[in-house]
């Protein structure tokens, strides 16, 4: 099925740890995009991409970095995971083609940092 | 830069009632306007948006919004409510050029009691 896979689902980071969560999304899309969840805050945007090779800083970039390698990959690093980081994180990715003009997310990365 | 307020942040309503979110944004630019649901704990899903054209757009579920440009708003509604609608909805405002990025409310509860 066409869509945005989100990987790992579920992942528990002691303070300190590195990861690096990964997007990838199968529709040709060329905008990409990283947000985190946090209660009563709604989504807010980490880094996004234009395009394969372009990253951008978004509203809440500190302490994430961001590659975009390949056009249908978009990956989330954390170089030294802290409790602040504890949150859910949603990746998207966009078409504005014509009248089609939509955003697809993927179901979610659930990171817990102790 | 555009902003998102979603006035309330908790709306109780009794089944079958009528209800409203209210969302209000702020833009310098023009934008395009979406509504999404989030159950709990699965990720978002596009209620409806509005891009273009009628000022009243009709999504999934039985959900509708307004689009007042002289208000700035886009104004969430549905005539009768179920259960089944209790869930986290978000508006949300995205720029026509640019980064092209999601800007989100905080979101509003809808608490569908019986």
């Amino acid at each position: 099925n066409a869509g945005v896979t989100q990987t790992p689902k579920f992942r528990v980071l002691k303070t300190g740890q590195s990861m690096t969560l990964l997007c990838a999304q199968d529709m040709n899309h060329e905008y990409m995009y990283w947000y985190r969840q946090d209660p009563g805050m709604g989504l807010r945007l980490i880094h996004y991409s234009v395009g394969e090779g372009t990253t951008a800083k978004g509203e809440v970039p500190d302490g994430y970095n961001v590659s975009r390698l390949k056009k249908q990959n978009f990956l989330l690093g954390l170089e030294s995971a802290a409790p602040s980081q504890t949150s859910v994180y949603f990746c998207a990715s966009s078409s504005f083609a014509a009248t089609r003009v939509g955003y697809t997310f993927g179901s979610g990365t659930r990171l817990t940092v102790v | 830069a555009q902003s998102v307020t979603q006035l309330d942040s908790q709306v109780p309503v009794f089944e079958e009632a009528p209800v409203e979110l209210r969302c209000n944004y702020s833009s310098s630019v023009s934008v395009y306007l979406f509504w999404y649901v989030q159950y709990p704990n699965q990720g978002l899903q596009l209620l409806l948006k509005y891009l273009s054209g009628s000022t009243l757009v009709k999504g999934i579920n039985g959900f509708e919004a307004e689009f007042n440009k002289s208000q700035t708003s886009f104004h969430l509604r549905k005539p009768s409510v179920h259960i089944s609608d209790t869930a986290e909805y978000f508006c949300a405002v995205s720029d026509l050029k640019g980064r092209r990025a999601l800007t989100f409310g905080s979101g509003t509860r809808l608490q569908v009691q019986p």
